[in-house]
């Protein structure tokens, strides 16, 4: 079975940082690629952030270019986001999917950046 | 950027009609297009990729069309179940975007 696993996310100040994971399970991790895809609170889906297999290739959102930056770890079947400088409007559900089209997606992770 | 634009934002509908949900692309996207389903506090489902396929599992009233810019999500014949918001998405290049959603709400 395909599994997709985050941890991280909570409550960070504007201008802090956060570290969002994502373990994988069921398939050859290092085969696919992954994207980052967030859901702010009422609003629509946002992709935000693509790693090749590999990890050679890397695309962002204009939203988050220069400030998140995602990465993998084939030996630990793990995708990372982390982010930096965050502000009030990086406030979402975070979803690690894998491929597209995103057949698997992670179960979401809460991100509030609030004083 | 490719811009995703779905019609209508919302659609009110009674349990066996038919519904046509539409997503038009600022570009030619070929078939590179997918359709999700998604409940108020659920992870989003794949629904259609390649503009027409169903995904595994997905029940056949569901169904998809179109190429190049102009695609339409059906739902033959409306259930219970399908009442949620529904998303285009085009992976054809970066950014990938989706449309803005169409909110499928009882009648």
């Amino acid at each position: 079975e395909v599994l997709l696993v985050q941890s991280g996310g909570g409550l960070v100040q504007p201008g802090g940082s956060l570290r969002l994971s994502c373990a994988a399970s069921g398939f050859t991790f290092s085969s696919y690629e992954f994207s980052w895809i967030r859901q702010a609170p009422g609003r629509g889906l946002e992709w935000i952030a693509y790693i090749s297999s590999g990890g050679r290739t890397v695309f962002y959102a204009d939203s988050v270019k220069g400030r998140f930056s995602i990465s993998r770890d084939d030996d630990k079947n793990s995708l990372s986001l982390q982010m930096n400088s965050l502000r009030a409007e990086d406030t979402a559900v975070y979803y690690c999917a894998r491929d597209p089209p995103w057949r698997y997606w992670g179960q979401g992770t809460l991100v509030t950046v609030s004083s | 950027d490719i811009q995703m634009t779905q019609s209508p934002s919302s659609v009110s509908a009674s349990v066996g009609d038919r519904v046509t949900i539409s997503c038009r692309a600022s570009q030619d996207l070929s078939n590179w297009l997918a359709w999700y389903q998604q409940k108020p506090g659920k992870v989003p489902k794949l629904l259609i990729y390649a503009a027409s396929n169903l995904q595994s599992g997905v029940p056949s009233r569901f169904s998809g069309s179109g190429s190049g810019t102009d695609f339409t999500l059906t739902i033959s014949s409306l259930q219970p179940e399908d009442f949620a918001t529904y998303y285009c998405q085009q992976s054809t290049s970066f950014p990938w975007t989706f449309g803005q959603g169409t909110k499928v709400e009882i009648k």
